[in-house]
């Protein structure tokens, strides 16, 4: 079954504007984690974010923050004032478990292209 | 830092022939994994070691894929024979806790 899902069409986005990437997540395991990475067209994987299941505040990084909803098993992320560097496909994944260093199961990803 | 580094970044080979594909893991990381990217599959995990012990090689495709990790600051993925279906990207990425960061990937092509 998939543990990761993203299903969002390619997203254009106004620069400057505020853009929100869906994801929702399937596990029975209490105690996990979400990330969020950006992979853009050079190719790279680059960490953006992170959200423990015990975390009570939702996870910001600079104009990344994730939204954070338990208990529909979402975990979105928004990027504020979006600028054309942001152009990219973002994937979300889940690490089942405790500690830092179990699988982590990726989403097939959001591309999302910024326009001027 | 360095961050993680892969070699070769590209690699064209011939349908049959070995590939070995390398990653040196950044310094003080105790586990390792190797990902393979391709668009019909996404992103998998092929295989991950912890203080250069796998642990987990569930998602190596078959006995034509092996994996070693001789010491904490060098891996090897190598493939034998290749065929063309093994075309993807293939990362190698380092964690000492949560976030695992990535290398940027050899893009293997098999003819």
């Amino acid at each position: 079954a998939q543990k990761i899902t993203q299903t969002q069409p390619g997203m254009f986005v106004q620069e400057k504007e505020a853009v929100t990437l869906d994801c929702t997540y399937d596990t029975s395991d209490p105690s996990y984690g979400l990330f969020w990475y950006k992979q853009p067209s050079s190719g790279e994987m680059i960490f953006l974010i992170y959200q423990g299941s015990y975390d009570q505040q939702n996870a910001t990084e600079g104009r990344y923050s994730l939204n954070f909803q338990k208990a529909r098993k979402s975990a979105n992320l928004v990027i504020s004032a979006s600028q054309l560097g942001d152009s990219a496909m973002y994937f979300c994944a889940m690490r089942e478990g405790e500690g830092g260093n179990n699988r982590l199961a990726f989403g097939k990803g959001n591309q999302v292209v910024v326009i001027p | 830092d360095a961050g993680v580094i892969q070699s070769p970044r590209h690699e064209v080979t011939e349908m049959g022939q070995e590939v070995t594909l390398r990653c040196k893991p950044i310094s003080g990381h105790d586990y390792l994994f190797w990902y393979r990217q391709t668009m019909m599959r996404g992103l998998e995990l092929l295989i991950y070691f912890n203080n250069n012990v796998p642990i987990d090689d569930s998602g190596m495709p078959e006995d034509r894929f092996s994996a070693k990790m001789p010491n904490a600051s060098f891996s090897t993925l190598k493939i034998q024979p290749s065929e063309p279906r093994d075309s993807a990207v293939y990362f190698c990425a380092s964690s000492d806790n949560n976030e695992q960061f990535f290398g940027p990937g050899t893009r293997l092509t098999v003819l």
